[in-house]
């Protein structure tokens, strides 16, 4: 079965410190896949998509075949960076799959 | 446009009631999901429509639940009967088929 996977739950880290969240797919076809976010009372929203290969908000994500991995990457973290990251992969039929979700926490 | 519009935003019940949720996609777009986040789970995928038809409704966890789009600017998702494990914030989400899902803000359910 096709899959997403977010092995981190929750990911702590300081102001200024890199950041990394993992995604993981499993897919036999080409994949499109995508980033979304949730930050505190606020609607889930597209933060960025492989296709575009753009920076959005300073985070970056590079698809990695061989790895089968989408990890999102920002190397200064913010603390309005704090939210709910969800990787997600569109199969057939514009069918969106979501991973677990990464809850990122940004210390001052 | 205000977005995607779901109601009710809190609905609290007992075990054995009927819920139905509500949504009105962003006009003009031709896809609409329903999923369902837990903290367990995330965010599953439910069943998504495409011009108003069922495509894909595996996620549906059972009979107990139905969804139904009788029209391209509204959508229903019922729990019959609700059990205390249907507990979670379900979303509606709609798209124009470019990967870009709206989402709304979400119905948090609560079954006692």
């Amino acid at each position: 079965a096709q899959r997403v996977t977010q092995p981190e739950k929750l990911l702590s880290v300081f102001k200024g410190a890199p950041v990394e969240l993992k995604c993981n797919y499993s897919y036999s076809g080409s994949p499109e896949l995508f980033w979304y976010v949730q930050y505190s009372r606020q609607r889930l929203q597209l933060l960025l998509r492989h296709i575009s290969r753009e920076s959005i908000k300073g985070f970056t994500a590079d698809l990695n075949k061989g790895e089968t991995s989408f990890h999102l990457k920002k190397p200064f973290a913010q603390e309005e960076d704090s939210a709910m990251y969800y990787c997600a992969l569109m199969e057939y039929g514009n069918k969106l799959v979501f991973g677990a979700g990464t809850i990122l926490r940004v210390k001052s | 446009d205000a977005g995607v519009i779901q109601s009710p935003r809190h609905e609290v019940t007992e075990m054995g009631q009927e819920v139905t949720l509500r949504c009105k996609p962003i006009s003009g777009h031709n896809s609409l999901f329903w999923y369902r986040q837990t903290m367990m789970r995330g965010l599953e995928l439910l069943i998504y429509f495409n011009n108003n038809v069922p495509i894909d409704d595996s996620g549906m966890p059972e009979d107990r639940f139905s969804a139904k789009m009788p029209n391209a600017s509204f959508s229903t998702l019922k729990i019959q009967p609700s059990e205390p494990r249907d507990s979670a914030v379900y979303f509606c989400a709609s798209s124009l088929s470019t990967g870009e899902l709206f989402f709304g803000e979400g119905s948090r359910l609560t079954v006692l």
